[in-house]
């Protein structure tokens, strides 16, 4: 039973068009999480919310935009992509209450063309 | 810039010896530390992991140790094992941070 899943796994777009990524956790988590890894296999956050707060690193453009239609998904939006928005992106949730632990998705390559 | 560093990109071992992973960090704000391990084509998945107010922590063949004073953690596999074989992150957090900064991964290879 898949704990966070992502949807899809491969994605490849030419530059300047919009995708989603998808992101679901049924850990009952009240925490969720994007971060980008790229080429240089950093692993860097991008995103936190919960259905209070939303808190975004400043470094990331605003072409992206998380949303969450409840607090089991938080989808990440991408306008405009650019060839350096090539990278795998992984969600991840944690509950607040509980543990500082985050449990992560399988990710998702992004590949612009 | 980078809070939390791995400097050793790969490292290899033979099956039964330990095998240790290393990780600096500059901030010392960070109060708690995990390890991941992440196969490819996978997420990272949680290992291990430690509050500052330890110095060790033991769970099975893994032993994850820091010295704050250094600013230094290690993550010793004993006996190491193939399915070891995979990439380790190194993560922190900061006192009242909502996230995690990650290491940039040690891959180790355990041959058989």
């Amino acid at each position: 039973d898949t704990a966070v899943s992502q949807t899809p796994k491969y994605l490849v777009t030419q530059m300047g068009n919009d995708k989603s990524i998808k992101c679901e956790q049924n850990l009952g988590h009240d925490t969720m999480y994007w971060y980008k890894q790229d080429s240089k296999k950093f692993l860097k956050i991008m995103f936190s919310y919960n259905n209070k707060e939303l808190i975004i690193n400043e470094t990331v453009p605003n072409r992206f935009s998380p949303k969450s239609p409840d607090k089991a998904h938080l989808n990440l939006h991408i306008n405009s992509l650019e060839l350096g928005d090539s990278a795998v992106y992984f969600c991840a949730s944690r509950n607040r209450g509980s543990s500082y632990e985050q449990y992560f998705g399988p990710g998702t390559r992004l590949t612009v063309t | 810039d980078q809070q939390v560093k791995q400097n050793s990109p790969s490292l290899s071992v033979q099956e039964g010896r330990i095998s240790i992973l290393n990780c600096d960090y500059t901030n010392s704000m960070f109060d708690y530390f995990l390890w991941y391990k992440k196969y490819p084509a996978e997420g990272p998945t949680f290992l291990i992991s430690i509050s500052s107010i330890k110095d060790k922590n033991e769970d099975g063949r893994f032993t994850v140790f820091l010295n704050k004073s250094a600013k230094h953690l290690s993550l010793h596999i004993v006996p190491s094992q193939p399915g070891d074989s995979a990439v380790y992150f190194c993560a922190a957090r900061e006192t009242g941070a909502n996230n995690l900064f990650f290491g940039t991964g040690t891959r180790l290879t355990v041959i058989p």
